[in-house]
Parts: structure tokens; sequence; C-alpha cells
């Protein structure tokens, strides 16, 4: 079946310190994959996305590059801000289909 | 233009109660899906809607749950009867045609709800 597995958290940073949120995930065919992010008293906002292999998603200084070869989907930054702090979820639609696969979230704290 | 709206943003009941949490999505969008988050897990697909019709209800829970989107107003989740197991972020989100799988939904705030 189709799943996504994201590393737990709390991740604890120092401002401007490099950013990686691993996420892998297991998918028939070639899915579309997401980056969402969940602002504190937010609703999920869309950060950056990638809808076919190798394509690279970037947004706000965060990347993350759809590999297919390895299944993986991270997501970086290469020096991050308090205003960085948040939750974030790594995602994928199945081809041809309407229904987010979620991970469970990371969340991550930035320390100034 | 407003984003998509949910409310109530906390919602807390008893045992045996009803819940109903509401859904505004965003102007000129036609089209809602409801998501679940339980407690350590990510968000699980449960309902999707369009106007006055239910097209996948296959992540809805068999029991006690129901969603509408009626031609007026707002979608409605019901969860009747409650139990501590419901307590969860509820989740709404909006396209304005049936979201293709490389496109986005937009997404509310959440109701988390709390039975206690």
């Amino acid at each position: 079946g189709n799943s996504v597995t994201q590393m737990e958290g709390p991740v604890t940073l120092s401002e401007e310190a490099f950013l990686t949120i691993n996420c892998t995930y297991t998918a028939t065919g070639y899915p579309s994959l997401f980056w969402y992010v969940q602002y504190p008293g937010e609703g999920l906002q869309l950060l950056l996305k990638a809808t076919k292999a190798d394509d690279k998603g970037s947004n706000k200084g965060f990347e993350a590059t759809y590999r297919k070869e390895t299944t993986s989907f991270h997501l970086e930054k290469g020096s991050v801000q308090v205003s960085d702090s948040a939750v974030y979820f790594c995602a994928l639609t199945p081809s041809g289909t309407y229904k987010y696969i979620f991970g469970t979230g990371t969340r991550l704290k930035v320390l100034a | 233009n407003a984003g998509v709206m949910q409310n109530p943003r906390h919602l807390v009941r008893r045992r045996g109660q009803e819940a109903r949490l509401r859904c505004s999505p965003m102007k000129g969008h036609s089209h809602v899906y409801w998501y679940r988050q339980l407690p350590e897990e990510g968000l699980k697909f449960m309902v999707y809607l369009q106007k006055e019709n239910i097209i996948d209800e296959s992540g809805m829970p068999k029991e006690r749950f129901s969603a509408e989107f009626p031609k007026e107003g707002p979608s409605i989740l019901r969860i009747q009867q409650v139990v501590r197991g419901d307590s969860a972020a509820y989740f709404c989100a909006s396209s304005p045609e049936v979201r293709a799988s490389d496109t986005e939904a937009f997404f509310g705030q959440g109701t988390r709800l709390t039975v206690v």
C-alpha cells in the first residue's frame, strides 16, 4: 500500500543551522510528493511539491528533490530562522487520485 | 480572499454527546475533503464531498460519523455519541475542481475535538 515515513521530532536547532527532515515513501506508480507546513495556530500550507522523478521543489529557502531510486523526498534548508519553527508534514498523492497520504509530521523548534 | 474557515477551533464534548464541525471552503471552491489526525499519527482521509453529494466516504467510520455539504452553507462533519477515541484534530480542505494528484487542496486551521 501507499505510505509516508518521516523522521520523528522534535528537532531543535540553533538559528542559522542546516536543516534536514527525512521523508521516505512507499507507493505504486508515480506519485506526486508534497511538503506542508503548519505554523502555530494556523492551518496546513503547501511549502513545496514535486510531481515527477528528479524534480526539485523549492520555496522560502527550503528544497526537496524527488528521488525515485531511494523513494525519498528529504526537506532541506541551509540556514533556519526562528520563524521556521513549525510542524512539517511530508505527503504523497498517488497518480490518478485526489487523496493525500500524510506522514506523522515533524516538529521543528529553532532557538535564537 | 478568505481561506478555508473551520469552526469551532476547539470543541469539548462529554462522552455520548454530539459534535458538529463546520467548514466553509474558499470562495469559488465546490469540492471539500475532510481529514482526521489522531494523536501521534498523520492526517488520514475521511470523506470527499461536492455540493449536495458525497463522492467518496471510504475513510469514514461506519457508525456515528456523517458528513454533508448542502447547496447553501458550510460542510458539516457530525459525530454522534462521541467516545474518547474520537478526540483528534479534524481538518477540512477545499479545491475548485476535483483535485488532480499533482495539484494542491487548501486546508483550514482544523478543529481540535476533545472528548471528556
